[in-house]
């Protein structure tokens, strides 16, 4: 079965930065893309952007632009999701999720477990 | 970027009636070279990821119950529970992917 297992929870200081992991099996991993949204506490959620797990071709939020980085590693099928220069702003349960196209942004049809992280001095 | 802005914010149902949430974007989503609505909808309950309900606006993911349907094109869009059961009871988001995806802001259902 199609699962999605992300990094376990982080405290980071404003400034820092953070890189989240997002495991995939049960499906071929090159036929697809991975997506991360964000949901700050008792916010809706906020797509971040997306990467092709065939090509690594990206597509960020233009708000991220300059501070997120998004990259697949296919010979462990994971995904990395760093987000830098990080304010409390920042503080929220992070998701990945499969996008049911690897060449276009879509949706996500599979969804990681989620890893909050907080950033607080 | 393409707003997506919902409706209600949230309603309460009974058991059993129908619940309609409506879901409109700033600009059409639907793109003409193949005459597909880029617009999914998912429920979020508590404590857990979001779920995808339908896409391409009015295809149900599979294992969804077909109490749950979609329908719209351009910038209207709605999605509609049918017979409102108690496990329903969930924020649902609507979400665009004609261009940089953006969602909707979210919608309660609770029962009355």
């Amino acid at each position: 079965q199609v699962q999605l297992v992300q990094s376990g929870a982080e405290v980071k200081k404003p400034g820092a930065s953070v890189k989240v992991s997002c495991k995939a099996s049960g499906y071929t991993f090159t036929r697809y893309g991975i997506t991360w949204v964000r949901q700050a506490p008792g916010q809706g959620l906020e797509w971040m952007g997306w990467i092709s797990a065939y090509n690594g071709k990206t597509n960020y939020a233009q708000k991220f632009q300059g501070r997120v980085n998004m990259v697949t590693d296919t010979s462990t099928s994971t995904s990395y999701m760093e987000l830098t220069s990080l304010t409390s702003d920042d503080t929220a349960v992070y998701y990945c999720a499969r996008d049911s196209s690897a060449t276009t942004v879509t949706w996500g049809d599979y969804w990681g477990q989620g890893t909050l992280v907080t950033v607080s001095s | 970027d393409i707003v997506m802005t919902q409706s209600p914010d949230s309603l309460a149902v009974s058991l059993g009636e129908r619940a309609t949430i409506n879901c409109k974007s700033s600009r059409s989503v639907l793109y003409s070279s193949d005459n597909k609505n880029y617009l999914a909808w998912y429920q979020q309950k508590p404590g857990q990821p979001p779920k995808l309900l339908i896409y391409w606006a009015s295809t149900r993911e599979s294992g969804v119950p077909d109490r749950f349907s979609g329908s719209g094109s351009g910038t209207d869009f709605t999605l509609t529970i049918s017979s409102l059961q108690a496990e329903d009871v969930a924020v649902y988001y609507c979400q665009q992917a004609y261009s940089t995806p953006t969602f909707g802001q979210g919608t309660k259902v609770e029962i009355k």
